[in-house]
């Protein structure tokens, strides 16, 4: 079973709606990173999360430590918000610790 | 804004090769990541750096890898004999916290 399942898989919206993606982890973590990737590859992060709520723009992200699952919304989608979301986690131990990455959701917006 | 660059974007190598990719992290960084994505799949992680050395490495990070940070401004990962299933994006990260990543090396293995 993998440490980060993302929901749903793949995602298609219309311009203008509000979009969820949720991240459930199985493992003790210290932080949870939301990431951006665009269909050239590159990675950006968007969110790093240890408790509460962060905002951004247009988009929100949530944790609840006690549920391990977190959100990311995106108000007033728009088609250059298409790409693939990523949560990823970076457990409690280790001084350098790595990120343990979820399968990623494949977000389509479209006009 | 501060970004990681990593050169080349895309290397094609033969089987059985050696190659270098290379990542200049965010300079007042303590930390650094190879990472890789194999086509369709999901990120996996190499090997992490602090304090010039190896402080964890993947099951994938085997003899065939090794890393450097040569002059303090690269930190380079070596495959000493690239196989097919080499071919994958390799991402550099460098973190002070939030991880900061490179646009990747897609490299192919032919």
């Amino acid at each position: 079973k993998n440490e980060v399942e993302q929901s749903p898989q793949n995602l298609t919206a219309q311009e203008g709606e509000f979009i969820t993606i949720n991240c459930s982890y199985s493992v003790g973590i210290s932080a949870l990173h939301w990431l951006q990737q665009h269909p050239g590859g590159g990675i950006v992060s968007l969110f790093m999360l240890s408790s509460g709520k962060k905002k951004h723009g247009r988009l929100i992200a949530t944790i609840n430590i006690q549920e391990k699952h977190s959100s990311l919304h995106i108000t007033a989608s728009h088609p250059r918000d298409s790409a693939v979301y990523i949560c990823a986690v970076r457990r409690r131990t280790g001084t350098a610790s790595k990120l343990t990455f979820g399968t990623g959701t494949r977000l389509q917006v479209t006009l | 804004e501060p970004e990681v660059t990593q050169t080349p974007s895309h290397q094609v190598t033969q089987m059985g090769q050696e190659v270098i990719l290379r990542c200049v992290p965010i300079s007042n960084h303590l930390y650094f990541y190879w990472y890789r994505q194999i086509l369709g799949q999901k990120v996996e992680f190499l090997v992490s750096f602090y304090n010039n050395e190896i402080s964890e490495k993947s099951e994938i990070f085997d003899d065939q890898f090794s890393v450097e940070r040569p002059d303090g401004s690269n930190f380079t990962l070596k495959i000493r004999s690239t196989k097919l299933e080499d071919s994958a994006m390799y991402f550099c990260a460098s973190s002070d916290g939030l991880a900061f990543f490179g646009q990747g090396t897609r490299l192919t293995v032919v």
